[in-house]
């Protein structure tokens, strides 16, 4: 079964400082992970992804994503982080035996003081 | 290009009563989607379509139905809500055969079952 977990309900950081969103999957095979972002009131918005490749991942809003197959983590990060940037997070997984298939983490909190 | 458009914001219901959301997109996606977004319980799918003409079941598709009307609409009917429905639905569209492509989502139905 495909699964991701985020093991952090909230992240509270000082806006200039580095976050770190955390992610860790269990899939068979090779996964392909995704980070979301749901401000208040709207529905999910793409902010990258990791198929293949580096696993340094760049996005929008200049956060980036490091892809760690021995600790199968996928953890979302942004060296300087901004109050705009408060709002709900979502790792998801791709099934890779039925592609319409996304497994969704629970999602993670995070609020920037200014 | 409007992306993926959900009626209506915001409902309430009795216990018992019928509803319809709809959901349209404008991309020409074959695949299509819906989720509940429950606190703490991150996105779980309900129904999907691959294509037109085809529906199947997701992780929690009791009490719901759906309809694949044409390729830009998925519907989603509550023929008898109850209380659990509570919940807010999200309506998302994607590319299946291309694992690289992410889900587009809706800005969600708030619905409220007393």
């Amino acid at each position: 079964a495909q699964s991701v977990a985020q093991p952090e309900d909230q992240v509270n950081v000082a806006e200039g400082n580095p976050l770190t969103v955390k992610c860790t999957y269990s899939v068979s095979g090779n996964p392909y992970l995704f980070w979301y972002v749901q401000y208040p009131n709207r529905g999910l918005q793409f902010l990258l992804k990791y198929i293949t490749g580096d696993n340094l991942v760049k996005g929008s809003y200049g956060f980036e994503a490091e892809f760690n197959k021995s600790q199968t983590s996928f953890h979302l990060k942004k060296p300087s982080a901004l109050v705009s940037d408060s709002a709900l997070y979502f790792c998801a997984v791709r099934d890779m035996y039925n592609f319409n298939k996304f497994y969704f983490g629970s999602g993670t909190k995070l609020n920037v003081k200014p | 290009n409007a992306g993926v458009t959900q009626t209506p914001k915001f409902q309430v219901l009795k216990t018992g009563q019928s509803m319809t959301l709809q959901c349209a997109q404008d991309m020409n996606h074959n695949s299509m989607y819906w989720y509940r977004q429950d606190p703490g319980m991150g996105l779980r799918l309900i129904y999907y379509s691959a294509s037109e003409g085809t529906t199947d079941k997701g992780e929690v598709p009791n009490g719901y139905n759906v309809s694949r009307l044409n390729k830009r609409e998925f519907s989603l009917r509550l023929e008898s809500a109850a209380p659990s429905q509570t919940s807010v639905y999200f309506c998302a569209s994607s590319e299946w055969a291309q694992v690289q492509e992410t889900q587009y989502f809706g800005p969600g139905t708030r619905l409220l079952v007393l």
